[in-house]
């Protein structure tokens, strides 16, 4: 059983450009979630799909962001018209929707926007 | 609005020296509190969910204990791989999906 997986790990992007990260979510886990982290805090949370509908959004997520899942597999999160301020740890979690609350969380994409 | 809070944001020990971590949680309705590992540079690591008070979950050195106000991370006689930061997140039954997470404990365990 692999792991939720995140791409690309490290991304360094100039201010103003967009960027696009995937995650691909534990096998048959039909619950879908991205977090953001900056250093020294919590992981905070952005969006939640279960299976391919967006079924909440934090205030968080300006409409710089926008996030996808298709076809209920895979998510893209795509932060158009980047800022310094977007530089973070991009978090994606899963979890089964059979009664267990536990996410469980990728390795991240780490966003450097100089 | 729900809100966890952690103490001490960082603890250093010394191997073999038994502490607590404290996470203390204002949330409206609870429907689970969450306890993840998380190493620099890496994604948070599940340790252990409680859904009532009272309720103890243990594993390896760690033991997880809930009240209606706050959760106790334990551990006993660290090592030196027990160093990391200590995550706490509650979720709500108010519909909700998302987990709220405290700032974290920075744990290191000196040889």
């Amino acid at each position: 059983d692999t792991g939720v997986s995140q791409d690309p790990r490290h991304k360094i992007t100039k201010r103003g450009q967009n960027v696009t990260f995937r995650c691909d979510p534990i096998s048959e886990h039909n619950r879908l979630y991205w977090y953001r982290q900056t250093l020294g805090q919590g992981p905070e949370f952005l969006t939640y799909f279960q299976n391919e509908a967006q079924l909440e959004k934090s205030r968080l997520l300006s409409d710089r962001f926008s996030a996808e899942r298709p076809k209920g597999s895979f998510s893209t999160l795509e932060i158009q018209r980047t800022e310094q301020g977007d530089s973070a740890m991009y978090l994606c979690a899963s979890s089964s929707g059979q009664g267990w609350y536990e996410q469980y969380f990728g390795p991240g994409t780490r966003l450097t926007v100089t | 609005e729900d809100q966890v809070t952690q103490s001490p944001e960082a603890l250093r020990l010394q191997e073999g020296e038994s502490s607590s971590l404290n996470c203390s949680y204002t949330v409206s309705g609870l429907r689970g509190l969450f306890w993840y590992r998380q190493d620099p540079g890496k994604g948070p690591e599940f340790l252990f969910t409680l859904y009532s008070a009272g309720e103890e979950k243990e594993k390896e050195r760690l033991k997880a204990t809930l009240t209606k106000k706050e959760s106790f991370l334990h551990i006993t006689a660290p090592k030196p791989e027990d160093s990391a930061t200590y995550l706490c997140a509650v979720q709500s039954i108010q519909g909700a999906q998302k987990l709220v997470f405290g700032q974290g404990t920075r744990l290191t365990i000196n040889p």
